[in-house]
């Protein structure tokens, strides 16, 4: 069946960089978008970016415009997300997330806990 | 702020119905689909809903959505205790040049 599944948790000094990866399978990796969302201790969902698995075209979301890069390995099926710069307030659990015909998205990773201290 | 504006809270006690509105603009809500996930404690976000009111498989018809011009609603009747979780709306935004993904900024479920 389908799934997304990512790598573990991550612990990250400030100003360091994290690369956390979203493996898929069960379906056609070039099909769809594949989002990236965070999410904060106690906060909301935010978008992050996307990527066409099929040409690699990209879109970020402003706040993050210039810190994070999403590339994917079609031969692996596999999406990243890769943030620099960090800092104490990207500490948040990241998930990737597959959208579907009207843009939902239908499938999520378990999530990756990224930690951020000094 | 989110861009789609949710109640932080809504409470209603076991079996009766509750409504959660997200409200947003014609860049987003008004000209294209609506999508609802349901986030219960420690777990990763689940499609409740999409193209504004249809329902995935396995998801049960006491969960139902609806969209009028720049808003959108969830609807949930025959509240349970399970259903205790966070709720959160989201779509398309085409305010840029390219399309962002945009989330409400959730709404906590009590079941009283």
């Amino acid at each position: 069946q389908m799934q997304l599944v990512q790598s573990g948790a991550e612990v990250k000094k400030t100003g360091s960089s994290v690369k956390v990866s979203c493996k898929a399978s069960g379906y056609t990796f070039t099909y769809r978008y594949l989002h990236w969302v965070r999410q904060a201790p106690g906060q909301a969902l935010e978008w992050m970016g996307w990527i066409t698995p099929f040409n690699g075209n990209t879109n970020y979301a402003q706040k993050f415009q210039d810190r994070v890069t999403i590339t994917r390995d079609r031969s692996m099926s596999t999406a990243y997300m890769e943030l620099s710069s960090l800092r104490s307030e990207d500490t948040a659990m990241y998930y990737c997330a597959r959208s579907d015909v009207f843009g939902e998205l239908i499938y999520w990773g378990q999530g990756t806990l990224v930690t951020v201290s000094s | 702020q989110s861009v789609l504006t949710q109640p932080p809270s809504v409470s209603a006690a076991p079996g009766q119905k509750v409504t959660i509105s997200c409200s947003g603009s014609s860049s987003n809500i008004g000209n294209n689909y609506v999508s609802w996930y349901q986030q219960l404690p420690g777990t990763a976000p689940k499609l409740l809903i999409y193209d504004n009111n249809k329902r995935p498989s396995g998801i049960p018809d006491r969960f139902s959505g609806s969209k009028s011009g720049t808003s959108a609603t969830l609807g949930i009747t025959g509240l349970q205790t399970g259903d205790e979780a966070d709720y959160y709306c989201g779509t398309w935004d085409s305010s840029l040049s390219a399309s962002n993904w945009v989330f409400g900024g959730g709404t906590k479920l009590t079941v009283l």
